[in-house]
C-alpha cells in the first residue's frame, strides 16, 4: 500500500518557484518529520530536507520544506535547469513500523 | 569527508542469497546507525532495515523480516546486508545511508546492483 502520495510530475520555468506536495496520514507525516530527497539520473538519492525544514550542509536555501497536518511540501525557488530531476518524500510510518517513501515527482524545468 | 562505499554488482540465481557491504569513512562508525534501502528500476526507494552501530540493535521492514540480516564489523567500519531466498522481484539497486538519529539518509552510498536471474 502507498503510504505517501506525490504527484507524478511538476513543471516550472527558470527563475520560477515550484511546490511539490506529499500527502500522508496521521501514521506518518501527521506524527513524524519529513525528509525530501533529490535523485539525479543514474545516481543515488541525496538528502535535501530533514526535520520538515532543515537543510544539510551544502544544500542551497532555494530548497525549503513545510508541513500542514498530514501533508508536506517541498518548495524550490529560483528554478534552475539542474533542478530537473526526481524528488521523493520520506517519513517514518507507525503502521508499517518502518520508513515510507513517496512515489516520486519528476520535475521538468 | 563522509563517504560510504558499497561492494560491486552481483548476479544471483533464484533461491540464492546475497551479502552486500557498505564501508564507511570520514566519521566515527559507532556513533551512528546505517540504513539499507533498495530501488527497483523506475520505482520508489523501499526501506529494508537498519542497524544501530552504537549498540548493534537492528530493525527490519516487515516485508523482509524473514529473510534479511543486517550486521556490522566495527573494526572495519563496515555494515553488511544479507538477503536470502532471492527471486526476480529482488532485482534492484541496494543502497546504504548513514543515520544520526536526527538526520536520516545522509549521505547515501553509490549503490549495488543485484540482478536475480536464472
Amino acid at each position: 500500500q502507498s503510504m505517501l502520495t506525490q504527484p507524478p510530475s511538476a513543471s516550472g520555468t527558470p527563475g520560477q518557484r515550484v511546490i511539490i506536495s506529499c500527502s500522508g496520514s496521521n501514521s506518518n507525516i501527521g506524527r513524524h518529520p519529513v525528509s525530501w530527497l533529490q535523485q539525479l539520473p543514474g545516481s543515488a538519492p541525496k538528502l535535501l530536507i530533514y526535520g520538515y525544514n532543515q537543510r544539510p550542509s551544502g544544500v542551497p536555501d532555494r530548497f525549503s520544506g513545510s508541513r500542514s497536518g498530514t501533508s508536506a511540501s517541498l518548495a524550490i525557488s529560483g528554478l534552475q535547469s539542474e533542478d530537473e530531476t526526481d524528488y521523493y518524500c520520506a517519513a517514518w510510518d507507525d503502521t508499517l513500523n518502518g520508513w515510507a517513501f513517496g512515489g516520486g515527482t519528476k520535475l521538468t524545468v | 569527508q563522509v563517504q560510504l562505499v558499497q561492494s560491486g554488482a552481483e548476479v544471483k540465481k533464484p533461491g540464492a542469497s546475497v551479502r552486500l557491504s557498505c564501508k564507511a569513512s570520514g566519521y566515527t562508525f559507532t556513533n551512528f546507525a546505517m540504513q539499507w534501502m533498495r530501488q527497483a528500476p523506475g520505482q520508489r526507494p523501499e526501506w529494508v532495515g537498519w542497524i544501530n552501530a552504537v549498540n548493534g540493535n537492528t530493525k527490519y521492514s516487515q516485508k523482509f523480516q524473514d529473510r534479511v540480516t543486517i550486521t556490522m564489523d566495527t573494526s572495519a567500519s563496515t555494515a553488511y546486508m544479507e538477503l536470502s531466498s532471492l527471486t526476480s522481484d529482488d532485482t534492484a539497486i541496494y543502497y546504504c545511508a548513514r543515520d544520526n538519529f536526527l538526520i536520516s539518509f545522509n549521505p547515501w552510498g553509490q549503490g549495488t546492483l543485484v540482478t536475480v536471474s536464472s
